[in-house]
């Protein structure tokens, strides 16, 4: 069985300010890792990936994360925060060859405050 | 824009009642997986389907079913509506059935139901 916990529910960060969410997983094998963020009213929206290659993933909108597999963490970070970041974000994890079914954590909630 | 459609946008019904969801897509992707996403909390995998087949099912009663058509469009049915059932359904579309989990999923924007 696999698992995800997103620490924080809510996060609040200035304008200009490192952004960083956390996200641990529990997996029986090595897992497929990623970062989705949902704008209001809208689906989900892919923002990197891990698949077992570099454990530094950069993704879309200034967004990266690092695989730890010793800490069991990917955590998502952005160097300047900007405005159009405040979303949920949602950390998700799957199995290879598990029919791609995506186990999301709770997610958080960013705020970007001006 | 992702190119995924999903009526109705938003519904109400009434415990015990029928529902029917609907997702279509003008690109070619084979798998569809619908998730249910309650308030404040991150989607649940309900199944997914290959070539017209359930492939794949979450912790999810037999009331929740499921059809893929040979275009690909797929239909959620929910039956015996409860108020738990109240959620943002989401369609999720990819190619390639069951094979490795690191191909992406395209997200539709949901169909809000609301069950009184």
């Amino acid at each position: 069985a696999q698992s995800v916990t997103q620490l924080g529910s809510h996060v609040s960060v200035s304008e200009g300010a490192l952004v960083l969410l956390r996200c641990n997983y529990s997996s029986s094998v090595p897992p497929y890792l990623f970062w989705y963020v949902q704008y209001p009213n809208q689906g989900l929206q892919l923002l990197l990936k891990y698949t077992s290659a570099a454990t530094l993933v950069k993704g879309i909108n200034g967004f990266e994360a690092e695989f730890k597999k010793s800490e069991t963490s990917f955590h998502l970070t952005k160097p300047s925060a900007h405005m159009s970041d405040a979303a949920e974000y949602f950390c998700a994890v799957s199995e290879p060859g598990s029919a791609r079914q995506l186990t999301f954590g709770s997610g958080t909630q960013l705020t970007v405050l001006p | 824009e992702t190119g995924v459609t999903q009526s109705p946008t938003h519904l109400i019904k009434t415990r015990g009642q029928q529902v029917t969801l609907r997702c279509s897509s003008q690109s070619g992707h084979n798998t569809v997986s619908w998730y249910q996403q309650a308030l404040g909390q991150g989607p649940q995998f309900i199944f997914q389907y290959y070539r017209e087949e359930e492939n794949g099912r979450g912790n999810f009663p037999p009331r929740f079913s499921g059809l893929q058509f040979p275009n690909y469009s797929s239909e959620l049915n929910v039956n015996a509506l409860e108020l738990d059932d109240s959620a943002l359904y989401l369609c999720a579309l990819s190619l390639g059935g069951s094979s490795s989990g690191a191909n992406v999923l395209t997200f539709g924007a949901g169909s809000r139901l609301t069950v009184l």
